[in-house]
Protein backbone atom coordinates (compact mmCIF):
# COMPACT_ATOMS: atom_id res chain seq x y z
CA UNK A 1 0.00 0.00 0.00
CA UNK A 2 3.63 2.47 0.21
CA UNK A 3 3.68 4.22 -2.43
CA UNK A 4 7.39 5.29 -1.54
CA UNK A 5 9.84 2.34 -2.06
CA UNK A 6 12.78 1.49 0.10
CA UNK A 7 14.54 -1.30 0.11
CA UNK A 8 13.89 -3.68 2.94
CA UNK A 9 17.55 -3.64 4.90
CA UNK A 10 20.41 -2.40 4.69
CA UNK A 11 23.77 -3.18 6.92
CA UNK A 12 27.40 -2.21 7.44
CA UNK A 13 29.94 -2.87 10.10
CA UNK A 14 30.46 0.09 13.03
CA UNK A 15 32.27 3.16 11.22
CA UNK A 16 30.75 2.41 7.73
CA UNK A 17 28.82 4.53 6.43
CA UNK A 18 25.17 3.55 4.96
CA UNK A 19 22.85 5.20 2.40
CA UNK A 20 18.65 4.27 2.58
CA UNK A 21 16.68 5.51 -1.06
CA UNK A 22 13.37 6.72 -1.22
CA UNK A 23 11.54 6.39 -4.41
CA UNK A 24 8.34 8.24 -5.07
CA UNK A 25 6.97 10.08 -8.19
CA UNK A 26 6.48 13.48 -8.78
CA UNK A 27 2.98 14.30 -7.04
CA UNK A 28 4.76 12.99 -3.66
CA UNK A 29 8.48 13.69 -3.75
CA UNK A 30 9.08 15.50 -6.28
CA UNK A 31 7.06 18.23 -5.37
CA UNK A 32 7.23 18.08 -1.61
CA UNK A 33 9.99 17.93 1.28
CA UNK A 34 10.67 14.46 2.70
CA UNK A 35 11.07 13.44 6.56
CA UNK A 36 12.60 10.31 8.22
CA UNK A 37 11.95 8.66 10.97
CA UNK A 38 14.01 5.92 13.03
CA UNK A 39 11.81 3.83 14.56
CA UNK A 40 13.68 1.46 17.59
CA UNK A 41 12.45 -1.92 18.80
CA UNK A 42 9.36 -1.87 20.29
CA UNK A 43 9.37 2.04 20.63
CA UNK A 44 7.09 4.75 18.74
CA UNK A 45 8.83 6.75 15.39
CA UNK A 46 11.00 9.57 15.84
CA UNK A 47 11.35 12.16 13.71
CA UNK A 48 15.33 12.07 12.44
CA UNK A 49 15.05 14.81 9.70
CA UNK A 50 12.67 16.91 7.96
CA UNK A 51 12.53 19.23 5.16
CA UNK A 52 14.35 16.85 3.52
CA UNK A 53 17.89 17.55 5.19
CA UNK A 54 17.39 19.63 7.99
CA UNK A 55 17.71 17.38 11.42
CA UNK A 56 15.45 18.36 15.14
CA UNK A 57 17.50 18.96 17.86
CA UNK A 58 19.34 16.32 19.66
CA UNK A 59 19.94 14.27 16.07
CA UNK A 60 23.26 13.23 15.59
CA UNK A 61 25.13 15.49 12.51
CA UNK A 62 26.13 11.29 11.61
CA UNK A 63 22.81 11.41 9.78
CA UNK A 64 21.94 13.26 6.29
CA UNK A 65 19.30 13.80 3.99
CA UNK A 66 18.88 14.88 0.57
CA UNK A 67 16.69 14.70 -2.61
CA UNK A 68 17.13 14.33 -6.42
CA UNK A 69 13.81 14.59 -8.12
CA UNK A 70 11.84 12.13 -6.95
CA UNK A 71 13.89 10.19 -5.35
CA UNK A 72 15.64 10.57 -1.66
CA UNK A 73 18.20 9.40 0.73
CA UNK A 74 19.08 9.44 3.97
CA UNK A 75 23.08 8.50 4.90
CA UNK A 76 24.82 7.30 7.90
CA UNK A 77 28.14 8.31 8.20
CA UNK A 78 29.94 6.63 11.03
CA UNK A 79 26.93 3.62 12.06
CA UNK A 80 26.80 2.91 15.88
CA UNK A 81 25.29 -0.05 17.18
CA UNK A 82 22.48 1.91 18.48
CA UNK A 83 21.95 2.87 14.68
CA UNK A 84 20.14 -0.65 14.72
CA UNK A 85 16.65 0.24 13.68
CA UNK A 86 13.37 0.85 11.14
CA UNK A 87 13.87 3.54 8.96
CA UNK A 88 10.81 5.64 7.12
CA UNK A 89 10.70 8.15 4.72
CA UNK A 90 7.50 9.85 4.28
CA UNK A 91 5.90 13.45 2.73
CA UNK A 92 2.95 14.58 1.42
CA UNK A 93 1.34 13.13 -1.96
CA UNK A 94 -0.43 15.61 -3.74
CA UNK A 95 -2.57 13.37 -5.76
CA UNK A 96 -3.48 11.25 -2.85
CA UNK A 97 -4.36 14.45 -1.09
CA UNK A 98 -2.42 12.56 2.30
CA UNK A 99 0.62 11.32 4.41
CA UNK A 100 2.54 8.85 2.48
CA UNK A 101 5.09 6.37 4.24
CA UNK A 102 7.74 4.37 2.95
CA UNK A 103 8.45 0.69 2.81
CA UNK A 104 10.41 0.81 5.74
CA UNK A 105 14.30 -0.47 5.84
CA UNK A 106 15.96 -2.41 8.47
CA UNK A 107 19.17 -1.58 9.62
CA UNK A 108 21.70 -3.94 10.76
CA UNK A 109 25.11 -2.90 12.43
CA UNK B 1 7.69 20.17 21.74
CA UNK B 2 4.47 18.47 23.26
CA UNK B 3 3.92 14.87 25.16
CA UNK B 4 1.23 12.66 23.87
CA UNK B 5 -0.42 10.29 26.10
CA UNK B 6 -3.19 7.57 24.36
CA UNK B 7 -5.42 5.23 25.28
CA UNK B 8 -8.32 3.27 24.31
CA UNK B 9 -9.78 -0.27 23.83
CA UNK B 10 -6.99 -3.36 23.41
CA UNK B 11 -9.49 -6.11 22.27
CA UNK B 12 -12.48 -5.86 19.86
CA UNK B 13 -14.64 -8.29 18.03
CA UNK B 14 -15.02 -7.80 14.24
CA UNK B 15 -17.91 -5.69 13.33
CA UNK B 16 -17.06 -3.56 16.70
CA UNK B 17 -15.82 -0.13 16.20
CA UNK B 18 -12.24 0.85 17.68
CA UNK B 19 -11.87 4.29 19.67
CA UNK B 20 -9.16 5.45 20.89
CA UNK B 21 -8.23 9.13 22.63
CA UNK B 22 -5.18 11.43 22.72
CA UNK B 23 -4.41 13.61 24.85
CA UNK B 24 -1.88 16.30 24.30
CA UNK B 25 0.89 17.69 27.29
CA UNK B 26 2.60 21.14 26.56
CA UNK B 27 1.74 24.10 24.50
CA UNK B 28 1.05 23.89 20.38
CA UNK B 29 1.24 26.37 17.96
CA UNK B 30 -1.21 27.01 15.24
CA UNK B 31 -0.04 25.42 11.95
CA UNK B 32 0.08 21.95 13.86
CA UNK B 33 -2.52 18.70 13.01
CA UNK B 34 -3.37 15.86 14.79
CA UNK B 35 -2.53 12.56 13.27
CA UNK B 36 -3.32 8.97 13.37
CA UNK B 37 -1.07 6.50 12.20
CA UNK B 38 -1.15 2.31 12.49
CA UNK B 39 1.16 -0.26 12.25
CA UNK B 40 0.02 -3.89 11.60
CA UNK B 41 2.43 -6.50 13.52
CA UNK B 42 5.62 -6.57 11.55
CA UNK B 43 5.11 -4.24 9.15
CA UNK B 44 5.29 -0.72 8.05
CA UNK B 45 3.52 2.43 8.98
CA UNK B 46 0.10 3.71 7.20
CA UNK B 47 -1.27 7.15 7.69
CA UNK B 48 -4.70 7.00 8.93
CA UNK B 49 -5.84 10.75 8.61
CA UNK B 50 -5.52 14.19 10.64
CA UNK B 51 -7.76 16.76 12.06
CA UNK B 52 -6.82 20.63 12.79
CA UNK B 53 -7.17 22.15 16.11
CA UNK B 54 -10.43 23.76 14.49
CA UNK B 55 -12.03 20.37 13.53
CA UNK B 56 -11.04 20.41 9.78
CA UNK B 57 -10.71 16.97 8.64
CA UNK B 58 -8.23 14.46 6.11
CA UNK B 59 -8.50 10.90 5.71
CA UNK B 60 -6.61 8.29 4.11
CA UNK B 61 -8.67 7.24 1.24
CA UNK B 62 -8.30 3.50 1.63
CA UNK B 63 -9.98 4.25 5.72
CA UNK B 64 -12.10 7.51 4.17
CA UNK B 65 -15.52 5.70 4.69
CA UNK B 66 -14.91 4.19 7.99
CA UNK B 67 -12.79 6.65 9.90
CA UNK B 68 -14.02 9.79 11.28
CA UNK B 69 -11.67 11.73 14.02
CA UNK B 70 -12.94 14.52 16.86
CA UNK B 71 -10.64 17.43 18.68
CA UNK B 72 -11.90 18.82 22.25
CA UNK B 73 -9.70 21.57 22.76
CA UNK B 74 -10.91 22.26 26.21
CA UNK B 75 -9.69 19.10 27.45
CA UNK B 76 -6.69 18.71 24.87
CA UNK B 77 -7.18 15.87 23.32
CA UNK B 78 -8.15 14.20 19.88
CA UNK B 79 -10.26 11.19 18.70
CA UNK B 80 -9.84 8.34 16.55
CA UNK B 81 -13.31 6.82 15.50
CA UNK B 82 -12.99 3.03 12.78
CA UNK B 83 -16.21 1.74 12.92
CA UNK B 84 -16.46 -2.37 11.08
CA UNK B 85 -13.09 -3.34 12.15
CA UNK B 86 -12.09 -6.84 10.73
CA UNK B 87 -8.86 -8.72 11.71
CA UNK B 88 -6.51 -6.91 8.83
CA UNK B 89 -7.23 -3.60 11.22
CA UNK B 90 -4.75 -5.46 14.57
CA UNK B 91 -2.49 -3.36 14.59
CA UNK B 92 -0.54 -0.95 16.64
CA UNK B 93 -2.29 2.91 16.49
CA UNK B 94 -0.15 5.91 17.39
CA UNK B 95 -1.19 9.46 17.73
CA UNK B 96 1.42 12.13 16.12
CA UNK B 97 1.37 16.00 15.77
CA UNK B 98 1.84 16.66 11.79
CA UNK B 99 3.11 19.96 10.85
CA UNK B 100 1.21 21.05 8.27
CA UNK B 101 3.56 23.87 7.09
CA UNK B 102 6.39 21.66 6.82
CA UNK B 103 4.97 18.20 6.59
CA UNK B 104 6.54 15.94 9.42
CA UNK B 105 5.36 14.33 12.35
CA UNK B 106 7.38 15.59 15.68
CA UNK B 107 5.75 14.35 18.28
CA UNK B 108 4.44 10.88 18.56
CA UNK B 109 2.42 8.77 21.50
CA UNK B 110 4.04 5.74 22.60
CA UNK B 111 1.33 3.85 20.68
CA UNK B 112 -2.13 1.71 21.41
CA UNK B 113 -1.98 -2.17 20.33
CA UNK B 114 -5.50 -3.04 19.19
CA UNK B 115 -6.49 -6.37 18.55
CA UNK B 116 -9.35 -7.40 16.57
CA UNK B 117 -10.05 -11.35 16.91
CA UNK B 118 -13.36 -13.05 17.56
Amino acid sequence: QSVLTQPPSASGTPGQRVTISCSGVYSNIGDNAVSWYQQLPGTAPKLLMYNTDRRPSGVPDRFSGSKSGTSASLAISGLQSEDEADYYCATWDDRLNGFVFGTGTEVTV
Amino acid sequence: QVQLQQWGAGLLKPSETLSLTCAVYGRSSSGYYWSWIRQPPGKGLEWIGEISQSGSTNYSPSLRSRVSMSVDTSKNQFSLKLVSVTPADTAMYFCARYSGYELFLDSWGRGALVTVSS
